[in-house]
Order: structure tokens, then C-alpha cells, then sequence
């Protein structure tokens, strides 16, 4: 089955720099790859999604890249503000019907220091 | 629009009895799953039901666990027995077909004694 390892487990960053976490997914069926982010008490929310036929995509300070061919996949958040402060999960799907399912990564504890 | 909703937030059951779980798709949306995060580990998906149907329910760890979906729109989750490794944080969340983002509940925290 499916592997997605994540890095780092732990990161903190000055408020107003950027910050990069890294996926790798072991499955080259895989084709679409979410990101998370978990606020203390809360559930996982949708911050950004890829799809294997891009190789990147932008919404405002978020930024994921996505290399097919080395299998792997990284999120870039810029300009950080305190309240990025988070836990971040990555995430890989198959393209198979029926396995529907996502396999996480274990997460990164974003710490923004003002 | 309401989000997917789950029911406890949180329970506290000795080891040996029994609960039961509760999850609120959002409105329309097909497709369910399971997933929980054991001990700070990673999420790991349960089960996926498609209407009131399992589609996929590999994940599920042994048969104390019973998930249903009937007349397809809430779904419940049951463990029974309740074993202490069971702890951990049981998240819901529903997409509106397979091709669409998940989106996810806050999730029930399950402490066993």
C-alpha cells in the first residue's frame, strides 16, 4: 500500500519568513495530494490540494510543488504569521476506483515565534 | 453550508464497555470515512462508505469495530468491547464524490480506562 513519509516533525520560524515542509509518497499510482491544517481542538481543514498533472499551485502565501518523478510533494507557506501556528498533515490518494482513501503523513508542528 | 458534524466531542469509557460514535456529513455528500490518529501518530483511514454501502473497509482493525450508514446519510460508529489501545481521535469526513476534497469533523476524542 501507500507510504507518505513527512519532514520535519517539528519546525519553527520567525514571523515574516517562510516556512517548508516536505512529503515524500511511495505509490507512483498516486495523483492527488492534499494538505492539512490542524488547529489545537479541531479537525483537519482542507488548506490546498494538487493533482499529479500540476506541478505546482498558488493560493496567496501558500505555494505546494509536486515532483512526479522523484515522488515528492512539498508545502511552502510565505510571509508566516502567528496564527500559521499549526499542525500540518500531508496527504496522497491513488487514481484507483473504489480506493478512495487517504494516506497521511504524521504531521509538522508549526511554530511561528513573533 | 454546515460542516461535517460529530457527536461526543468527547468520551471517557472504561475498558470493556461499549460507545458509539457519531458523524453528520455535509449535506449531499455521497461519500463517508473514518479515519482515526492514535497517540500523536499519523491519520489512519477506518473506512469509506459510498450512500449506505462500504466501499472500502480495510482499514477497520478488528470486529469490535461496526460502522453503518443506514438510509445513507448519518453514520455510526461502534466499538464494543472497548480495549485501552482504542484510545485516540476519531475523525468523520464526507466529499461529495470520489474526485472532490474531504473534508473533516472536529473528530471525537475516545480515552479508555
Amino acid at each position: 500500500g501507500e507510504n507518505v513519509e513527512q519532514h520535519p516533525s517539528t519546525l519553527s520560524v520567525q514571523e515574516g519568513d517562510s516556512a517548508v515542509i516536505k512529503c515524500t509518497y511511495s505509490d507512483s499510482a498516486s495523483n492527488y495530494f492534499p494538505w492539512y491544517k490542524q488547529e489545537l481542538g479541531k479537525g483537519p481543514q482542507l488548506i490546498i490540494d494538487i493533482r499529479s498533472n500540476v506541478g505546482e499551485k498558488k493560493d496567496q502565501r501558500i505555494a505546494v510543488t509536486l515532483n512526479k518523478t522523484a515522488k515528492h510533494f512539498s508545502l511552502h507557506i510565505t510571509e508566516t504569521q502567528p496564527e500559521d501556528s499549526a499542525v500540518y498533515f500531508c496527504a496522497a490518494r491513488l487514481s484507483n476506483f473504489g480506493n478512495e482513501k487517504l494516506t497521511f503523513g504524521t504531521g509538522t508542528r508549526l511554530t511561528i515565534i513573533p | 453550508e454546515a460542516g461535517v458534524t460529530q457527536f461526543p466531542s468527547h468520551s471517557v469509557i472504561e475498558k470493556g464497555q461499549t460507545v458509539t460514535l457519531r458523524c453528520d456529513p455535509i449535506s449531499g455528500h455521497d461519500n463517508l470515512y473514518w479515519y482515526r490518529r492514535v497517540m500523536g501518530k499519523e491519520i489512519k483511514f477506518l473506512l469509506h462508505f459510498v450512500k449506505e454501502s462500504k466501499q472500502d473497509e480495510s482499514g477497520m482493525p478488528n470486529n469490535r469495530f461496526l460502522a453503518e450508514r443506514t438510509g445513507g446519510t448519518y453514520s455510526t460508529l461502534k466499538v464494543q468491547p472497548a480495549e485501552l489501545e482504542d484510545s485516540g481521535v476519531y475523525f468523520c469526513a464526507s466529499s461529495q464524490d470520489r474526485h472532490q476534497p474531504q473534508h473533516f469533523g472536529d473528530g471525537t476524542r475516545l480515552s479508555i480506562l
